[in-house]
């Protein structure tokens, strides 16, 4: 079957640096999204990767391993409003969003 | 800005109604998406649609139905509404790039409780 792991939730402090993991098993493989989602509100696009490597937007950088069904998300200088849900979504064979159930990353000051 | 928006925030009905709940997009989209969220749960894809008219069936598409007759609007409905309906609704509409769909953008989402 079709499986997206990422934790279910993290800590981190004000100003420090996070990296949320997501390993996938997907039937083919057509790009890796992290979309970030605050509570009771509507997810938000963050990154698309489709090639190996490290993809950096600002504070945000995504990496991607194809060969291990593996991404990450760095957030660098975190600020409270970062507090949010960060959900990973594979695009298998068939081109439909394969999505993990998120992970809550909780920021103390 | 893409704008999908979501015919009610909050929705209270009772178990055995019909309920109707709709989206529209004012981007053009071709492809638009209904999901639900459950706590715990990724997001689950009820129905989708690539065009007006058509309709593809999703991983729980059990106990709904959907329309598209324009292209802007993707309306989903419960023929009979149940408790185990209770959750969040998310509509979704994306472009295509290079022949496939890309990027989502989504609703304010709909929470709807069926008593």
């Amino acid at each position: 079957g079709q499986n997206i792991d990422q934790p279910t939730e993290m800590t981190a402090t004000e100003g420090a640096i996070v990296q949320i993991n997501c390993t996938y098993q997907t039937s083919g493989f057509n790009g890796l999204f992290w979309y970030q989602q605050h509570a009771g509100e509507a997810p938000t696009f963050l990154s698309y990767n489709v090639l190996d490597g490290l993809e950096e937007k600002g504070r945000f950088s995504s990496f991607l391993s194809r060969s291990k069904g593996y991404s990450y998300l760095l957030l660098k200088e975190l600020q409270m409003k970062d507090s949010a849900s960060y959900l990973c979504a594979v695009t298998d064979s068939n081109y439909q969003l394969i999505w993990g159930a998120g992970t809550k990353l909780i920021i103390k000051p | 800005d893409v704008k999908v928006t979501q015919s009610s925030r909050y929705l209270v009905k009772r178990t055995g109604e019909k309920v109707f709940l709709e989206c529209v997009q004012d981007m053009d989209h071709e492809n638009m998406f209904w999901y639900r969220q459950d706590p715990g749960l990724g997001l689950r894809l009820i129905y989708f649609s690539y065009d007006v008219k058509m309709k593809e069936k999703g991983d729980i598409p059990e106990g709904y139905s959907v329309s598209r007759e324009k292209k802007e609007r993707f309306s989903l409905i419960l023929e009979s509404a149940s408790t185990n309906q209770t959750s969040m609704y998310l509509c979704a509409s994306s472009p295509t790039s290079g022949g496939f769909p890309y990027e989502q953008y989504f609703g304010p989402g709909t929470r709807l409780t069926v008593t």
